[in-house]
């Protein structure tokens, strides 16, 4: 069983759409993340959540919205989507801030 | 105000040899940090990790990495390179909190036969 699925694993979608990608991880932990890298390989933390409680934000913009129906699941929405939003997306969860993360094997969006 | 800096964004050695890759941090307290792994189209994986336990940090698949508060270092070694190795290497830092975590840019790590 995969512990940290992410889908679609690739999503390619025209400027100003709107789009989802889901995140589910079946380990049981209480933390869940949300990071961008971009082609240059640089890892950028955008979201985390704690028992639905968003913890971190860095900046990101208002466009990105997590959600969180439940423990096992932390989402990303994206509206109005922009050719700088292209990059690969991955989700990661952890038991408690202070444990490795799992990370899932990442989606990789493309903005024509 | 944290950062992590990884010198040299590609780093080729021969099979057998010795892996040396670079994590320098900035940080008014001493940090917790962190070196990952990611394979091509894979999520990132955990090699090792200091929390101010001991300074030498062993780590999965032969690597380890010494914490040097007088550098401002978390240099990641393997004495012998393998094949499988080849991959992309993030340096990571983390406040001891865990509120802000960072990444280095990566160092992608070349295997010749």
């Amino acid at each position: 069983d995969t512990a940290v699925s992410q889908t679609p694993k690739y999503l390619v979608t025209q400027m100003g759409n709107d789009k989802s990608i889901k995140c589910e991880q079946n380990l049981g932990h209480d933390t869940m993340y949300w990071y961008k890298q971009d082609s240059k390989k640089f890892l950028k933390i955008m979201f985390s959540y704690n028992n639905k409680e968003l913890i971190i934000n860095e900046t990101v913009p208002n466009r990105f919205s997590p959600k969180s129906p439940d423990k096992a699941h932390l989402n990303l929405h994206i509206n109005s989507l922009e050719l700088g939003d292209s990059a690969v997306y991955f989700c990661a969860s952890s038991q408690g801030r202070d444990q490795p993360q799992h990370f899932g094997d990442g989606t990789r969006l493309s903005i024509l | 105000a944290q950062s992590v800096t990884q010198l040299g964004s590609h780093v080729s050695v021969s099979e057998g040899a010795l892996v040396l890759l670079r994590c320098n941090y900035s940080s008014s307290v001493p940090p917790y940090l962190f070196w990952y792994v990611q394979y091509p189209n894979q999520g990132l994986q955990l090699l090792l990790k200091y929390t101010s336990a001991a300074t030498l940090v062993k780590g999965i698949n032969g690597f380890e990495a010494e914490f040097k508060k007088s550098e401002t270092s978390f240099h990641l070694t393997k004495p012998s390179a393998h094949m499988s190795d080849a991959a992309e290497y993030f340096c990571a830092v983390s406040d001891r909190n865990f509120n802000k975590f960072y990444f280095g840019s990566g160092t992608k790590l070349n295997v010749k036969p």
